[in-house]
């Protein structure tokens, strides 16, 4: 298996514009978890899904960020509009079960909001 | 605020010593793991310890947990350049199904 699949891996934009970045999860994976880090905040949940369904989106900063997974192979995270304090590292995860399993991780999307 | 707290935040050793990194976390937990971070990467799990277990091995690793401390340790053994990275711990508290992540120790280790 490829493992986990982020695009892009990174993304420059201007305040403003609408950001999205995708996931493909490892196959037979249930769960999937977007995070983002960050120097200041550390690595942070944003949400979570399980068989496609949301979860827990408690850490979703605020209505500008909204996740969906249309399939079990596939999840985006959007932002919009896009600030400059959204610049950050997102992680894409992917899991067997819920937090009694390992994580796997994509390689990150390095956002640079100007 | 963050559950596991990493302790120190940063070490640096030569070649061939012994690593040790602590973790402290502050409500009960089902499980606790370690993950590496190499620089520009992502997290790469290395050991889940439950919590009614006290210590575990894989190759070099060896990890202790004391529940009665709420603390966990992680050891390298005989180090090498390769283990420098960033490395975490997380907890999946009593109930749930998300992790929450320490804030990490950086580690260095000098030829």
């Amino acid at each position: 298996d490829a493992g986990v699949i982020q695009s892009p891996r990174h993304e420059v934009t201007e305040m403003g514009q609408e950001v999205t970045l995708r996931c493909k999860p490892i196959s037979g994976h249930d769960y999937l978890f977007w995070y983002r880090q960050t120097m200041m905040r550390g690595l942070e949940l944003l949400i979570y899904f399980n068989n496609n369904v949301p979860i827990d989106d408690s850490g979703m900063p605020e209505d500008r960020f909204s996740a969906k997974m249309p399939n079990a192979s596939f999840s985006t995270l959007k932002i919009q509009p896009s600030e400059p304090r959204d610049s950050a590292v997102y992680f894409c995860a992917s899991s067997l079960g819920g937090s009694h399993y390992e994580q796997f991780f994509g390689p990150g999307t390095r956002l640079t909001v100007l | 605020s963050q559950q596991g707290e990493e302790d120190p935040q940063a070490l640096s050793i030569q070649e061939g010593e012994n690593a040790t990194m602590n973790c402290s976390y502050k409500t009960s937990i089902n499980n606790l793991q370690w993950y590496r971070q190499n620089s520009g990467r992502g997290l790469v799990h290395l050991i889940l310890i439950r919590s009614n277990e006290r210590e575990k091995h894989s190759g070099r690793l060896r990890v202790t947990l004391d529940t009665s401390k709420k603390s966990s340790s992680l050891l390298i053994t005989a180090s090498r350049a390769a283990d420098t990275a960033s490395y975490f711990c997380a907890t999946e508290k009593s109930s749930g199904d998300k992790l929450t992540f320490g804030t990490g120790t950086r580690l260095a280790v000098r030829p």
